[in-house]
């Protein structure tokens, strides 16, 4: 079992432009949920997908947007970057309320 | 929302000590997980205990579910547990994790 895997691991971009970072779940998982850890804080819920459809959403604004696909991956896309989006995104799998399990993350920052 | 309060920020301990770290919740929670975080960011899982008594290993957590807080006990201690540990919880009224503000751990040799 591969476990949650993330890519890239990495990545640089210009304020305004536009990402996407990719998530695999662990197998079996059907849940899929992304989080924002800005520099020495705790993980922020960014939202979650299940089902193909975004189920629950944090305090984060229309330029977060994501995506599930019925393999259960799933994306997280940024619009309009701003320096204050650089940070650790972190992906999350679960099986519905149960244990959840992180990937390795993707390290953006934003220039 | 719910919140999660760990204790303490900050902890500096010598090899072979041992150590308590404490997270405190506001609300009814069905979920509540302690993570490491390694230096490359990874979230480790330890336990997965909303409630009750586990061990694993020098490592062991309580959750006192009706009384809203949660101990993670790290025996012996080693220098590589160091990093930073996390609570986080989930509210009956959510599906997402709500995280602590993490303990920061250092183990000296």
């Amino acid at each position: 079992d591969a476990g949650v895997t993330q890519s890239p691991t990495h990545l640089i971009k210009t304020r305004g432009q536009q990402v996407t970072l990719r998530c695999s779940p662990k197998s079996g998982h059907d849940t899929v949920s992304w989080y924002q850890q800005a520099l020495g804080q705790g993980p922020q819920f960014i939202f979650q997908y299940y089902e193909e459809e975004e189920r629950q959403r944090g305090n984060f604004p229309d330029r977060f947007s994501g995506h599930q696909f019925p393999n259960y991956s799933s994306e997280l896309n940024v619009n309009a970057l701003l320096l204050g989006d650089s940070a650790l995104y972190l992906c999350a799998s679960s099986r519905s309320r149960t244990e959840a399990f992180f990937g390795q993350g993707t390290r953006l920052t934003v220039v | 929302g719910i919140q999660v309060e760990q204790s303490p920020p900050d902890l500096i301990l010598q090899e072979g000590a041992n150590s308590t770290l404490r997270c405190n919740f506001s609300d009814s929670v069905n979920n509540l997980q302690w993570f490491h975080q390694n230096p490359w960011g990874q979230l480790i899982n330890l336990f997965y205990i909303p409630s009750g008594t586990k061990q694993n290993g020098r490592l062991s957590a309580t959750t006192v579910a009706t009384e809203r807080y949660s101990l993670l006990y790290i025996s012996s201690s080693q220098t590589t547990d160091s990093g930073v540990y996390f609570c986080a919880v989930m509210d009956t009224g959510r599906r997402a994790l709500t995280f602590g503000s993490g303990t920061r751990l250092q183990v000296q040799p």
